[in-house]
């Protein structure tokens, strides 16, 4: 099975400042890399999604991240954030074999102050 | 656009109780899945189904059953709701190993 790890329960930043959220995963095949979030009483919603091709992808709402296969690692970032951000982030992986299923981690909340 | 509607966004039952979940994707979608989701433990698979009448067990199915009769439908059912099945629970549709579309949510209520 796969294993996602969230290095962060909780992200406090200020309005304006750069944020990374932290994800590490742990697969010896090649997967699929996803971020997620949630706001407040809602569904998940796709923030954006590596398949293959350019390491770095870019997502909705000025979001990116970055795939290290060696560090099987996939951050995800925002140079600027905005209180509007504020919300929790999951990141999940599959294998193309696996039907669609995806392993998450277990969250990392981002709380931007004004 | 695509769409995963959840029958209720907010119930409370009673302990004991025969509890129904149910979604509905309109995206003609193999793959759907049901989670939970609980305060720091994210997102764990109750069910999830590949194909009508096709069902698989996830991480965490003790108490659960799922049903789908349709390949539009994935019905969640709780046999007798126990306190401790109080939590959110998500529904999600994918086409093959891609992303997932995620319903709304229902948060349930077992008093």
């Amino acid at each position: 099975a796969q294993s996602v790890t969230q290095l962060d329960s909780q992200v406090p930043v200020f309005e304006e400042a750069p944020v990374e959220l932290r994800c590490n995963y742990s697969s010896s095949v090649s997967v699929y890399l996803f971020w997620y979030v949630q706001y407040p009483n809602q569904g998940l919603q796709l923030l954006l999604k590596y398949l293959s091709g350019s390491t770095l992808v870019k997502g909705i709402n000025g979001f990116e991240a970055e795939f290290n296969k060696s560090q099987t690692s996939f951050h995800l970032r925002k140079p600027s954030v905005h209180i509007s951000d504020t919300a929790e982030y999951f990141c999940a992986v599959t294998r193309g074999s696996t039907l669609g299923r995806l392993y998450f981690g277990r969250g990392t909340q981002l709380t931007v102050w004004p | 656009d695509v769409k995963v509607t959840q029958s209720s966004r907010y119930l409370v039952k009673r302990t004991g109780e025969k509890v129904f979940l149910e979604c509905v994707q309109d995206m003609d979608h193999e793959n759907m899945f049901w989670y939970r989701q609980d305060p720091g433990l994210g997102l764990r698979l109750i069910y999830f189904s590949y194909d009508v009448k096709m069902k698989e067990k996830g991480d965490i199915p003790e108490g659960y059953s799922v049903s789908r009769e349709k390949k539009e439908r994935f019905s969640l059912i709780l046999e007798s709701a126990s306190t401790n099945q109080t939590s959110m629970y998500l529904c999600a549709s994918t086409a093959r190993a891609n992303e997932q579309y995620f319903g709304p949510g229902t948060r349930l209520t077992v008093t």
